[in-house]
């Protein structure tokens, strides 16, 4: 069975650190794209980074450059999140997704984790 | 940057009937790049259209979807109960980052 599973979230502070993780099981993880979305309470869905198969590509949305870092270990089929200096408005269930895509297809995120739980407040 | 806009916000119809959801894109996009995701209350999104018209794996094909350009609809036909929801489309781009649609709220009758 094809599973993401996330950790890691919680209640912090503002301008402390988090790390989040993503489990995955039942598939070849290296052959995925991996990524980050998150959801503001009763907001839409906002894409927060990807990273590429090979760990070599990886891209942020404009908002999130700087503060954020993703990376993933494929020996070990997880993915990571690194979110620096939390704001309020970083409060939010953040799911991890996997992606296949080549230079001219995008075949859409299919497996999604349950999310975590971000809450920053003082 | 590439912004979507979906149409209506909210959407109320009952079982049986048709649903239309519109997403527009600020620039003419490839459609090869825009999918459809379905999100309940409490869960995560699942997909249903990649490619503006592939159906993803196990959804009925009562969902279909279309377009080129900047326009795209997702069409959901014999509405059922357990479509209600929140429909999102998204844009898939290597730079800038892709994004989603605000969402459009199916409020089944």
């Amino acid at each position: 069975q094809e599973q993401l599973v996330e950790s890691g979230g919680g209640l912090v502070k503002p301008g402390g650190s988090l790390r989040l993780s993503c489990a995955a099981s039942g598939f070849s993880f290296s052959d995925f794209y991996m990524s980050w979305v998150r959801q503001a309470p009763g907001k839409g869905l906002e894409w927060v980074s990807y990273i590429r198969g090979d760990t070599f590509y990886t891209n942020y949305a404009a908002s999130m450059k700087g503060r954020f870092t993703i990376s993933r270990d494929n020996a070990n089929k997880s993915l990571y999140l690194q979110i620096d200096n939390l704001r309020a408005e970083d409060t939010a269930v953040y799911y991890c997704a996997r992606f296949r895509a080549t230079g001219f297809n995008f075949y859409g995120m299919d497996v999604w984790g349950q999310g975590t739980t971000v809450t920053v407040s003082s | 940057e590439i912004v979507l806009t979906q149409s209506p916000g909210t959407l109320s119809l009952s079982p049986g009937e048709e649903a239309t959801l519109s997403c527009r894109a600020s620039l003419s996009v490839s459609r090869n790049y825009v999918s459809w995701y379905h999100q309940k209350p409490g869960q995560a999104p699942r997909l249903l259209i990649y490619g503006a018209s592939t159906r993803a794996t196990g959804i009925p094909d009562r969902f279909s979807g279309s377009g080129s350009g900047t326009d795209f609809v997702l069409t959901i036909n014999r509405l059922e109960p357990e479509d209600f929801g929140v429909f999102f489309c998204q844009l898939y781009s290597g730079s800038p980052m892709g994004s989603f649609g605000q969402g459009t709220r199916l409020e089944i009758k």
